[in-house]
């Protein structure tokens, strides 16, 4: 069955520090990987995307990583700023369907000042 | 431009009540998607139109019915609510709607939904 799971199901940290997010999956076949954030109340927003052959991918203070041998992937914030509090989802993409992604449950994290 | 629009932001309404709501993208995406968001749940996939025509229907109730006039305006127009079905609904849209490398669905606002 095609699942993505997601840990810490919550996070709290100050700002200033960094974090990492983890996201493992059991997607087959594999086309690729995502990391969206969530504002409360508002749609996800793309981080980054990530394909097989890829290991990692920066946007700004975001880098996700993946091991596809593995299956797992991994979402480092650095110098956390207050507008990072967010839920952040982890999404894959089955080969056979890019409509049906797979979303995990998300992370929400909280930046405390 | 990157943006997906949906209105209204906010709809509350009976369960008697005909709503519709909106979605638009001039990104030139060919497929769009609606998803209905209940509060800390991913986003589960209610319908797909890839190239204005229904490729997926998750087996949603007929008191949701999608729309596609053109491949920049999607709309999910709602009769018979039940207080269930309160929750954040999402529009997305993306370049295609076949398995692709990098295929990024990029999603609206939202629309938080509240029926009496």
């Amino acid at each position: 069955k095609n699942q993505v799971e997601q840990s810490p199901q919550s996070l709290i940290i100050l700002e200033g520090k960094n974090c990492t997010l983890q996201c493992n999956y059991t997607v087959s076949p594999f086309s690729n990987l995502r990391w969206y954030k969530q504002d409360t109340g508002r749609g996800p927003v793309s981080l980054t995307i990530m394909t097989f052959s890829e290991n990692t991918k920066s946007n700004g203070r975001y880098t996700a990583t993946l091991d596809a041998d593995t299956k797992q992937s991994s979402l480092h914030i650095t110098a956390s700023q207050l507008s990072d509090s967010a839920s952040y989802i982890c999404v894959v993409s089955p080969y056979s369907s890019a409509s049906k992604i797979i979303f995990g449950s998300g992370t929400r994290l909280s930046i405390r000042p | 431009d990157t943006e997906v629009t949906q209105t209204p932001k906010h709809l509350v309404m009976g369960m008697t009540n005909k709503k519709s709501l909106k979605c638009e993208q001039h990104m030139g995406h060919r497929a769009m998607y609606w998803y209905k968001q209940k509060a800390k749940k991913p986003p589960e996939l209610m319908f797909v139109y890839s190239y204005e025509k229904l490729s997926i229907n998750e087996s949603v109730p007929s008191r949701f019915s999608p729309e596609c006039p053109n491949s920049s305006l999607l709309n999910l127009h709602l009769h018979a609510l039940q207080p269930e079905d309160s929750a954040l609904y999402l529009c997305a849209s993306s370049q295609v709607g076949t398995a692709s490398g990098t295929d990024t669905q990029y999603f609206g606002p939202g629309t938080r939904l509240t029926v009496l």
